[in-house]
């Protein structure tokens, strides 16, 4: 049973505009949750994460966004960059070790 | 520093082979963790060493699947008569103990 879902297989963006990538989560004892940005024939590189006892991180141009009662996070992009174009995953935990993945959302920035 | 490391990068396997799959964690980090990644799909949990302790193999689809990292360092994940479905990518991440994990490139599995 998928615990993690990410709805939107695909999205695209025009280079300097906003990227918003969605993730929703059934398991509520979930305590941490990551973000990995991966190219092709490349593992997930680790790209931002966030505790469940905030509701903001922010890095750079990259914020994940932690809404626990709508059990909803969202990674913003702000401005999007070609290079940005990756499969983004959304991973959760409550162990502290053993990831959940969702399935991954495309991105395309186009310039 | 070095990254995570796997090799090969990419076996084919006739079905009822056994194969053998390496992981180099990043010095020092006392974590590894194996995952399964079927095609369109995000990475699914397999196995959890701290050191060379297994301490979580709930995720090992099969009694066919067998990890170990005798001295706690590299680890090896064995698949045993491999089947079509055990096609995937395999990735290996290490960690200090804390919950972000670094991956290596993976494995690429094609069962014929």
């Amino acid at each position: 049973d998928q615990q993690v879902k990410q709805n939107s297989p695909s999205l695209s963006v025009q280079e300097g505009r906003i990227s918003i990538l969605n993730c929703d989560y059934t398991n509520s004892m979930f305590d941490y949750f990551l973000w990995y940005k991966k190219y092709p024939a490349e593992g997930p590189t680790f790209l931002i994460s966030i505790s469940s006892i905030k509701d903001k991180n922010e890095d750079g141009r990259f914020t994940v966004f932690l809404n626990k009662s709508a059990k909803h996070l969202s990674l913003h992009i702000v401005p999007s960059q070609p290079g940005d174009s990756a499969v983004y995953f959304c991973a959760a935990t409550n162990s502290g070790y053993a990831l959940n993945f969702g399935k991954g959302t495309s991105l395309l920035v186009t310039p | 520093g070095a990254g995570v490391s796997q090799s090969p990068r990419y076996k084919v396997a006739k079905r009822g082979q056994d194969v053998a799959l390496r992981c180099d964690p990043i010095s020092g980090h006392v974590s590894l963790f194996w995952y399964q990644q079927a095609l369109g799909q995000g990475p699914e949990f397999l196995t959890y060493f701290q050191n060379e302790a297994q301490l979580d193999k709930s995720g090992l689809p099969s009694d066919r699947f067998f990890a170990e990292r005798p001295e706690g360092s590299v680890s090896t994940l064995k698949i045993q008569r491999t089947q079509q479905e055990d096609s995937a990518v395999y990735l290996c991440a290490s960690n200090l103990g804390f919950e972000t994990q670094y991956f290596g490139p993976g494995t690429r599995l094609l069962v014929l």
